[in-house]
Protein backbone atom coordinates (compact mmCIF):
# COMPACT_ATOMS: atom_id res chain seq x y z
CA UNK A 1 0.00 0.00 0.00
CA UNK A 2 1.17 3.31 -0.78
CA UNK A 3 2.06 5.66 2.76
CA UNK A 4 -0.74 7.59 3.77
CA UNK A 5 0.25 10.85 6.15
CA UNK A 6 -2.75 12.33 7.99
CA UNK A 7 -2.62 15.01 11.12
CA UNK A 8 -3.66 13.55 14.55
CA UNK A 9 -6.15 15.82 15.06
CA UNK A 10 -8.66 18.37 14.04
CA UNK A 11 -11.68 20.29 15.26
CA UNK A 12 -14.76 21.46 13.32
CA UNK A 13 -17.30 23.87 14.50
CA UNK A 14 -21.03 22.43 14.05
CA UNK A 15 -22.51 23.29 10.62
CA UNK A 16 -19.26 24.20 8.79
CA UNK A 17 -17.25 22.31 6.78
CA UNK A 18 -14.75 19.87 7.99
CA UNK A 19 -11.71 19.60 5.81
CA UNK A 20 -9.53 16.67 6.33
CA UNK A 21 -6.26 16.41 4.64
CA UNK A 22 -4.22 13.27 3.17
CA UNK A 23 -0.73 13.33 1.88
CA UNK A 24 -0.23 9.92 -0.20
CA UNK A 25 3.20 11.46 -1.88
CA UNK A 26 4.44 7.53 -3.23
CA UNK A 27 0.84 6.74 -4.99
CA UNK A 28 1.63 4.69 -7.61
CA UNK A 29 -0.96 6.14 -10.94
CA UNK A 30 -3.45 3.42 -10.58
CA UNK A 31 -3.78 3.56 -6.84
CA UNK A 32 -7.13 4.12 -5.35
CA UNK A 33 -7.58 6.02 -2.32
CA UNK A 34 -10.18 4.95 0.13
CA UNK A 35 -11.17 7.28 2.70
CA UNK A 36 -13.22 5.38 5.85
CA UNK A 37 -14.25 6.58 9.69
CA UNK A 38 -14.45 4.57 12.65
CA UNK A 39 -17.15 5.99 15.35
CA UNK A 40 -15.99 5.23 18.60
CA UNK A 41 -15.95 0.85 19.14
CA UNK A 42 -17.97 0.60 16.01
CA UNK A 43 -16.49 -0.94 12.65
CA UNK A 44 -15.37 1.07 10.07
CA UNK A 45 -17.47 2.93 7.58
CA UNK A 46 -16.68 3.27 3.99
CA UNK A 47 -17.12 7.00 3.17
CA UNK A 48 -16.01 7.13 -0.42
CA UNK A 49 -13.38 6.77 -2.92
CA UNK A 50 -11.64 7.92 -6.07
CA UNK A 51 -8.55 7.42 -8.46
CA UNK A 52 -7.85 10.96 -10.15
CA UNK A 53 -11.36 13.38 -10.57
CA UNK A 54 -13.01 14.71 -7.75
CA UNK A 55 -15.47 12.42 -6.54
CA UNK A 56 -18.77 13.32 -4.20
CA UNK A 57 -21.71 11.19 -2.98
CA UNK A 58 -24.41 11.82 -0.40
CA UNK A 59 -21.79 11.62 2.71
CA UNK A 60 -18.93 13.89 1.60
CA UNK A 61 -16.50 14.86 -1.03
CA UNK A 62 -13.07 13.97 -2.17
CA UNK A 63 -10.66 16.22 -3.56
CA UNK A 64 -7.69 14.77 -5.19
CA UNK A 65 -4.48 17.32 -6.56
CA UNK A 66 -3.73 16.83 -10.02
CA UNK A 67 -0.67 15.36 -9.32
CA UNK A 68 -2.32 12.63 -6.90
CA UNK A 69 0.23 13.01 -4.41
CA UNK A 70 -2.85 14.73 -1.95
CA UNK A 71 -6.45 14.63 -1.26
CA UNK A 72 -8.81 16.01 1.13
CA UNK A 73 -11.54 15.00 2.51
CA UNK A 74 -14.97 17.41 2.96
CA UNK A 75 -17.65 17.30 5.13
CA UNK A 76 -19.85 20.17 3.65
CA UNK A 77 -22.02 20.73 7.40
CA UNK A 78 -20.36 18.72 9.77
CA UNK A 79 -22.54 17.91 12.98
CA UNK A 80 -21.91 16.15 16.32
CA UNK A 81 -22.78 12.87 14.74
CA UNK A 82 -19.54 12.96 12.95
CA UNK A 83 -16.68 13.13 15.41
CA UNK A 84 -14.67 9.99 14.59
CA UNK A 85 -11.31 9.34 13.64
CA UNK A 86 -11.00 9.46 9.76
CA UNK A 87 -8.72 7.01 7.73
CA UNK A 88 -7.02 7.98 4.83
CA UNK A 89 -6.52 4.57 2.79
CA UNK A 90 -4.33 3.63 -0.87
CA UNK A 91 -4.44 0.05 -0.92
CA UNK A 92 -2.30 -2.03 -3.37
CA UNK A 93 -2.58 -1.40 -7.14
CA UNK A 94 -2.17 -3.62 -9.52
CA UNK A 95 -5.70 -4.56 -9.69
CA UNK A 96 -5.57 -7.10 -6.54
CA UNK A 97 -5.04 -6.42 -2.88
CA UNK A 98 -6.59 -9.59 -2.02
CA UNK A 99 -8.55 -8.06 0.71
CA UNK A 100 -5.64 -6.13 2.41
CA UNK A 101 -5.94 -2.25 3.64
CA UNK A 102 -3.55 -1.01 5.72
CA UNK A 103 -5.29 1.76 8.35
CA UNK A 104 -2.61 3.98 9.55
CA UNK A 105 -3.14 6.30 12.87
CA UNK A 106 -6.18 8.33 11.61
CA UNK A 107 -7.27 11.46 11.76
CA UNK A 108 -9.24 12.16 15.42
CA UNK A 109 -12.04 14.80 13.88
CA UNK A 110 -14.02 16.29 16.66
CA UNK A 111 -16.96 18.34 16.03
CA UNK A 112 -17.82 20.89 18.66
CA UNK A 113 -21.37 22.44 18.89
CA UNK B 1 -29.43 -5.09 1.66
CA UNK B 2 -28.48 -6.43 5.22
CA UNK B 3 -24.78 -5.41 5.89
CA UNK B 4 -22.47 -7.34 7.49
CA UNK B 5 -23.09 -9.49 10.71
CA UNK B 6 -20.94 -11.05 12.91
CA UNK B 7 -21.58 -12.88 16.02
CA UNK B 8 -20.99 -12.97 18.84
CA UNK B 9 -20.72 -9.20 19.66
CA UNK B 10 -19.46 -9.86 23.06
CA UNK B 11 -17.24 -12.47 24.08
CA UNK B 12 -15.17 -13.08 27.26
CA UNK B 13 -12.88 -16.25 27.48
CA UNK B 14 -9.57 -17.46 29.34
CA UNK B 15 -6.47 -17.67 29.03
CA UNK B 16 -5.79 -21.08 27.12
CA UNK B 17 -9.08 -21.58 25.57
CA UNK B 18 -10.23 -21.16 22.05
CA UNK B 19 -13.11 -18.87 20.59
CA UNK B 20 -14.79 -19.31 17.10
CA UNK B 21 -16.11 -16.11 15.97
CA UNK B 22 -18.61 -15.93 12.78
CA UNK B 23 -19.20 -13.36 10.11
CA UNK B 24 -22.11 -13.22 7.73
CA UNK B 25 -21.03 -10.96 4.37
CA UNK B 26 -23.39 -9.32 2.55
CA UNK B 27 -25.45 -10.83 -0.19
CA UNK B 28 -23.36 -11.59 -2.94
CA UNK B 29 -20.49 -10.69 -1.54
CA UNK B 30 -17.39 -13.42 -1.84
CA UNK B 31 -14.45 -11.80 -0.27
CA UNK B 32 -13.97 -11.77 3.54
CA UNK B 33 -11.24 -9.82 5.47
CA UNK B 34 -10.76 -10.34 8.82
CA UNK B 35 -9.01 -7.18 11.19
CA UNK B 36 -7.85 -7.08 14.33
CA UNK B 37 -8.05 -3.42 16.48
CA UNK B 38 -6.49 -2.95 19.59
CA UNK B 39 -6.04 0.68 21.03
CA UNK B 40 -1.71 -0.42 20.98
CA UNK B 41 -1.31 -1.41 17.47
CA UNK B 42 -4.74 0.05 15.49
CA UNK B 43 -6.08 -2.17 13.21
CA UNK B 44 -3.97 -4.82 11.54
CA UNK B 45 -5.54 -7.29 8.55
CA UNK B 46 -5.50 -10.81 9.43
CA UNK B 47 -6.25 -12.82 6.42
CA UNK B 48 -8.67 -12.58 3.53
CA UNK B 49 -10.86 -15.57 2.17
CA UNK B 50 -12.24 -15.36 -1.49
CA UNK B 51 -14.57 -18.46 -2.93
CA UNK B 52 -13.41 -20.96 0.40
CA UNK B 53 -9.82 -19.88 0.20
CA UNK B 54 -7.17 -18.16 1.84
CA UNK B 55 -5.83 -16.02 -1.02
CA UNK B 56 -3.86 -13.27 1.82
CA UNK B 57 -2.42 -13.66 5.32
CA UNK B 58 -1.13 -10.94 7.79
CA UNK B 59 1.52 -11.12 10.48
CA UNK B 60 -0.02 -13.01 12.80
CA UNK B 61 0.61 -16.29 14.81
CA UNK B 62 -0.75 -19.77 13.57
CA UNK B 63 -3.10 -19.23 16.87
CA UNK B 64 -4.77 -17.35 14.52
CA UNK B 65 -7.14 -19.39 11.73
CA UNK B 66 -10.20 -19.37 9.36
CA UNK B 67 -12.31 -20.53 6.98
CA UNK B 68 -15.07 -19.54 4.28
CA UNK B 69 -17.79 -21.90 3.61
CA UNK B 70 -19.93 -22.15 0.18
CA UNK B 71 -22.41 -19.53 1.38
CA UNK B 72 -19.13 -17.01 1.72
CA UNK B 73 -19.91 -16.83 5.41
CA UNK B 74 -16.22 -17.05 7.59
CA UNK B 75 -15.75 -17.96 10.73
CA UNK B 76 -12.21 -17.20 12.34
CA UNK B 77 -10.53 -19.34 14.91
CA UNK B 78 -7.85 -18.03 17.84
CA UNK B 79 -6.27 -21.44 19.66
CA UNK B 80 -4.93 -20.98 23.26
CA UNK B 81 -5.72 -17.63 23.49
CA UNK B 82 -3.48 -15.29 25.41
CA UNK B 83 -3.94 -12.19 27.37
CA UNK B 84 -2.93 -10.13 24.26
CA UNK B 85 -5.92 -11.33 22.06
CA UNK B 86 -8.30 -9.16 23.65
CA UNK B 87 -9.30 -6.72 20.62
CA UNK B 88 -12.24 -5.71 18.55
CA UNK B 89 -12.12 -8.14 16.15
CA UNK B 90 -13.81 -6.79 12.50
CA UNK B 91 -14.60 -8.43 9.54
CA UNK B 92 -15.22 -6.69 5.99
CA UNK B 93 -16.92 -7.99 2.90
CA UNK B 94 -16.68 -7.22 -0.89
CA UNK B 95 -17.21 -8.67 -4.05
CA UNK B 96 -14.03 -9.52 -4.78
CA UNK B 97 -10.51 -8.58 -3.79
CA UNK B 98 -9.24 -6.41 -6.12
CA UNK B 99 -8.22 -2.95 -4.94
CA UNK B 100 -11.64 -1.42 -6.67
CA UNK B 101 -13.94 -3.72 -4.42
CA UNK B 102 -15.07 -1.58 -1.63
CA UNK B 103 -15.15 -3.86 1.56
CA UNK B 104 -17.95 -3.20 4.04
CA UNK B 105 -17.41 -3.49 7.81
CA UNK B 106 -19.40 -4.81 10.43
CA UNK B 107 -19.65 -4.20 14.35
CA UNK B 108 -17.27 -6.22 15.12
CA UNK B 109 -17.01 -8.79 17.54
CA UNK B 110 -14.88 -7.62 21.44
CA UNK B 111 -13.10 -10.72 23.24
CA UNK B 112 -12.28 -10.39 26.82
CA UNK B 113 -9.43 -12.73 27.50
CA UNK B 114 -8.91 -13.23 31.39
Amino acid sequence: DAKTTQPPSMDCAEGRAANLPCNHSTISGNEYVYWYRQIHSQGPQYIIHGLKNNETNEMASLIITEDRKSSTLILPHATLRDTAVYYCIAPNAGGTSYGKLTFGQGTILTVHP
Amino acid sequence: KAGVTQTPRYLIKTRGQQVTLSCSPISGHRSVSWYQQTPGQGLQFLFEYFSETQRNKGNFPGRFSGRQFSNSRSEMNVSTLELGDSALYLCASSLGHRETDTQYFGPGTRLTVL
